[in-house]
Formats: structure tokens, C-alpha cells, sequence
């Protein structure tokens, strides 16, 4: 069953902010938020996780809404290596296993 | 060094052929992962191993048969190769508890002819 909802594609300008959404409505108490990246023909990439409070890393920032149903992944200076796709996932503490959704194919154009 | 790392990178067979892919973890991580990405690229996991023992098994066809040696090592044996096995095989690892993401490898294509 999908967990969340993300949009398809999207494009971002190179050097502008990238704002990938994710809708996870359903999500419980104790399951955490976090986003991989899929650049073409490589392995997925862990990017970030969050619970409830907003979280930075050197790649990028998770924005978590205060009902926790939505979140944002920031990467705040897309550079065209950034072009992949993007996986959000939700997943409780200490369960072995990542779903991945269809996620969303995120272009960095020049 | 690669951090988890996958041989052989392509694989091209015959139908009916048995094959192995080798996955090697040098993280110090306890568990280790299969994914399969298919042709559509959904990713879908097929074994999770934690310091040697199996404790995840996703509905896989028993022609697949993972083993781990130690907990640094986890391969992939595949009988009896069919048409429909032509995908990516992705290795992962993490540590066993906790929030950790996973380091994944750069996958293993194999195509069944």
C-alpha cells in the first residue's frame, strides 16, 4: 500500500531552491520520514529522515509540517547532478525494510 | 574504498542457467539487503539477512537462494534463470537497530536472453 503521495516530475531552474513535496496523511506516531535519491543507473542514495522536527544535512533539508502529514525536501542550490529520482518513504522506528513508491523524477535545468 | 560494493556489475545469460552476484560490505553494518528493480524501475525488496541469518523473505520464488558467509558478505544464487529475472539486483546494508538509512551498491544488471 502506498504510504505517500508525490508528484510525478518536476522541474527546478540550476542554482534555484528544489522543493520536492510529500504527502504522508496516514502516517503514525511512530514512523519517521525519509528521502533517497535515485541519480540514473546508480544505487539509491539516503539523503535524509526526519521524525518531527525539521532536519539539515549537508545535501539537504527536511521540512516536516507541525500534523506531520506532509513533508519537504529542500535542495537549496540545484546543480544538474541533482537531476534523479527522489524517494520519500515512511517507516516505523526499527522496522527492516524501505518500500519505494514511483517517486519523483526531479530535472535540473541549466 | 566502496562501501558496499557488487560483482559482477553486468551479467547476460541464457535461460535455464544458474548464476551468483556477490555483494561485499566493508561498513561494519549487521544487516544486509536484495532489492530487485524491474523494468518499470519499482524497487522491491527481496532478502534482508542480519549478522548471517535470514529474518526477511519477501515472497521471492525458491530459485533464489541467498547466503551469507559472514555478515560483511551477501550473495545471491539464482536457478533455473527465466526471462522475467532480467532486472537490476540491488545489495544494501545498515546497521541492525535504529533510524540509519541504507548504503546501497551500484547494482548488478542482469539480463536473461
Amino acid at each position: 500500500d502506498a504510504k505517500t503521495t508525490q508528484p510525478p516530475s518536476m522541474d527546478c531552474a540550476e542554482g534555484r531552491a528544489a522543493n520536492l513535496p510529500c504527502n504522508h496523511s496516514t502516517i503514525s506516531g511512530n514512523e519517521y520520514v525519509y528521502w533517497y535519491r535515485q541519480i540514473h543507473s546508480q544505487g539509491p542514495q539516503y539523503i535524509i529522515h526526519g521524525l518531527k522536527n525539521n532536519e539539515t544535512n549537508e545535501m539537504a533539508s527536511l521540512i516536516i509540517t507541525e500534523d506531520r502529514k506532509s513533508s519537504t525536501l529542500i535542495l537549496p542550490h540545484a546543480t544538474l547532478r541533482d537531476t534523479a529520482v527522489y524517494y520519500c518513504i515512511v517507516r516505523p522506528y526499527n522496522f527492516n525494510k524501505f518500500y519505494f513508491g514511483s517517486g519523483t523524477k526531479l530535472n535540473v535545468k541549466p | 574504498d566502496t562501501a558496499v560494493s557488487q560483482t559482477p556489475k553486468y551479467l547476460v545469460t541464457q535461460m535455464g542457467n544458474d548464476k551468483s552476484i556477490k555483494c561485499e560490505q566493508n561498513l561494519g553494518h549487521d544487516t544486509m539487503y536484495w532489492y530487485k528493480q524491474d523494468s518499470k524501475k519499482f524497487l522491491k525488496i527481496m532478502f534482508s539477512y542480519n549478522n548471517k541469518e535470514l529474518i526477511i523473505n519477501e515472497t521471492v520464488p525458491n530459485r533464489f537462494s541467498p547466503k551469507s558467509p559472514d555478515k560483511a558478505h551477501l550473495n545471491l544464487h539464482i536457478n533455473s534463470l527465466e526471462l522475467g529475472d532480467s532486472a537490476v539486483y540491488f545489495c544494501a546494508s545498515s546497521p541492525y537497530q535504529g533510524t540509519y538509512g541504507y548504503t546501497f551498491g551500484s547494482g548488478t544488471r542482469l539480463t536473461v536472453v
